[in-house]
């Protein structure tokens, strides 16, 4: 079974709203999750690494005032897309890592974000 | 810094075949080298990875990969291509300096035709 819940698996929000996705690990404690971002027909951009406890470290050309990411406990990080805009529209995947070294093995199910 | 480059953005095989996805990579370090794979709208999944010890590796679904340090390359096999290998691959590189992220090449899509 899924090993990394991410919710909502599609969003729908009107231009200058914020929209929350959450990420979290269920059988294991993730010290790091990763967020991408996934532009259609596209490779996985990294946007950012979340470590719990300390400030998210972006991806250069990610605005982090735009894309906040929050990594309150061991299984639980969310990225807050704020006042989104039409070309923030993308596909949002978290994955996690429990182990240092070796990657981040297990990827959530994404979030379809729309822009309306 | 590390890269990856996938040959090919689209792949064509009939049910049965031979389906062999490239993937060549730059690493200033040793690397270890992943395989995923996507369905629409769905996340990825691991197919298989490298680390260290046998260059021939083998994962789910049959799918095997053979790392190759001489040619940088760290291609995707399967002997016979099944109508649910209809999906995305792409192929990453992580370099422990790097952070543990992972680098993505630009994905194959594979269409297997009956």
């Amino acid at each position: 079974g899924a090993v990394v819940s991410q919710h909502p698996s599609r969003v729908i929000c009107k231009s200058g709203t914020s929209v929350k996705i959450e990420c979290r690990s269920l059988d294991f404690q993730a010290t790091t999750m990763f967020w991408y971002r996934q532009f259609p027909k596209k490779s996985l951009m990294l946007m950012a690494t979340s470590n719990e406890g300390s400030k998210a470290t972006y991806e250069q050309g990610v605005e982090k005032d735009k894309f906040l990411i929050n990594h309150a406990s061991l299984t639980l990080s969310t990225l807050t897309v704020t006042s989104a805009h039409p070309e923030d529209s993308s596909f949002y995947i978290c994955s996690a890592s429990f182990s240092e070294g070796h990657s981040p093995l297990h990827f959530g199910n994404g979030t379809r974000l729309t822009v309306t | 810094a590390q890269s990856v480059t996938q040959l090919g953005s689209h792949v064509s095989v009939s049910e049965g075949a031979l389906v062999l996805l490239r993937c060549n990579y730059s690493s200033s370090v040793p690397p270890y080298l992943f395989w995923y794979v996507q369905y629409p709208n769905q996340g990825l999944q691991l197919l298989l990875k490298y680390t260290t010890g046998a260059t021939l590796v083998k994962g789910i679904n049959g799918f095997e990969a053979e790392f190759k340090k001489s040619e940088t390359s760290f291609h995707l096999t399967k002997p016979s291509a099944h109508m649910s290998d209809a999906a995305e691959y792409f192929c990453a590189v992580m370099a422990k300096a790097a952070g543990n992220k992972l680098t993505f090449g630009g994905g194959t899509r594979v269409l297997v035709k009956p």
